[in-house]
């Protein structure tokens, strides 16, 4: 089945420590996306790429690195400097970024702090 | 004034009515408009989306744009408790071509 697979799904972090958050689509599209969503809020753009090695900074960027070596694959890592962590995290794709086009949702993963 | 902006509700209807939910938006310049259902605890879900002033009907939901008033809104007729979720509208940025999200509608359907 085609989709956009965010693993794992519960995540805790240590005082000082990075984590990454996996995100693998095999829908076959160029952008994808990662959000974070905090209780009663509404979604807000970390980072994104239109394209294999290359990505830009959302609205929230800071205590957040991402990579994209592959077009299926989006890692984000939560750095120490995020002081904020705790969200829930999506990863989204589309056919092309910044086109109009409906961007489509993973599962998402839940970061909390230990 | 926030870009994209819902009344969080809770917006409670009884079974079998129409469910009306609104969204404004402040970007003059944007062109796509999109409507997520997100369960309790679960991903935002695309239901809808519409791009020409009017309405666009899919089943038993409508979405409805005008972009002189800056408005657009979903129906959902014969309201079901599973309907019961969080109701997100999302507009594209006609300057950044970003996703804009509003902070969701709360819709209780009550049997």
């Amino acid at each position: 089945d085609g989709g956009i697979t965010q693993s794992p799904k519960y995540l805790f972090r240590k005082e000082g420590q990075n984590v990454t958050l996996s995100c693998e689509q095999n829908l076959n599209h160029d952008a994808m996306y990662w959000y974070r969503q905090d209780p009663g809020q509404g979604l807000r753009l970390i980072y994104y790429s239109q394209i294999v090695n290359d990505f830009q900074k959302g609205d929230i960027a800071e205590g957040y690195s991402v990579s994209r070596e592959k077009k299926e694959s989006f890692p984000l890592t939560v750095t120490s400097a995020q002081k904020n962590p705790t969200a829930f995290y999506l990863c989204a794709s589309s056919d092309r970024a910044l086109a109009g086009q409906p961007q489509h949702f993973g599962d998402g993963t839940r970061l909390s702090i230990l | 004034q926030k870009e994209v902006e819902q009344n969080s509700g809770p917006l409670s209807v009884p079974e079998g009515a129409i469910a009306s939910l609104n969204c404004t938006y402040s970007d003059r310049g944007s062109q796509s408009f999109f409507w997520y259902r997100q369960y309790s605890g679960k991903s935002p879900e695309l239901i809808m989306f519409i791009y020409s002033n009017g309405d666009k009907e899919d089943g038993r939901f409508t979405a409805q744009l005008n972009k002189a008033s800056q408005y657009v809104s979903l129906l959902i007729r014969d309201s079901q408790p599973s309907d019961s979720a969080t109701y997100l509208c999302a507009v594209i940025s006609g300057n950044t071509g970003k996703l804009i999200f509003g902070q969701g509608t709360t819709l209780q359907v009550k049997p």
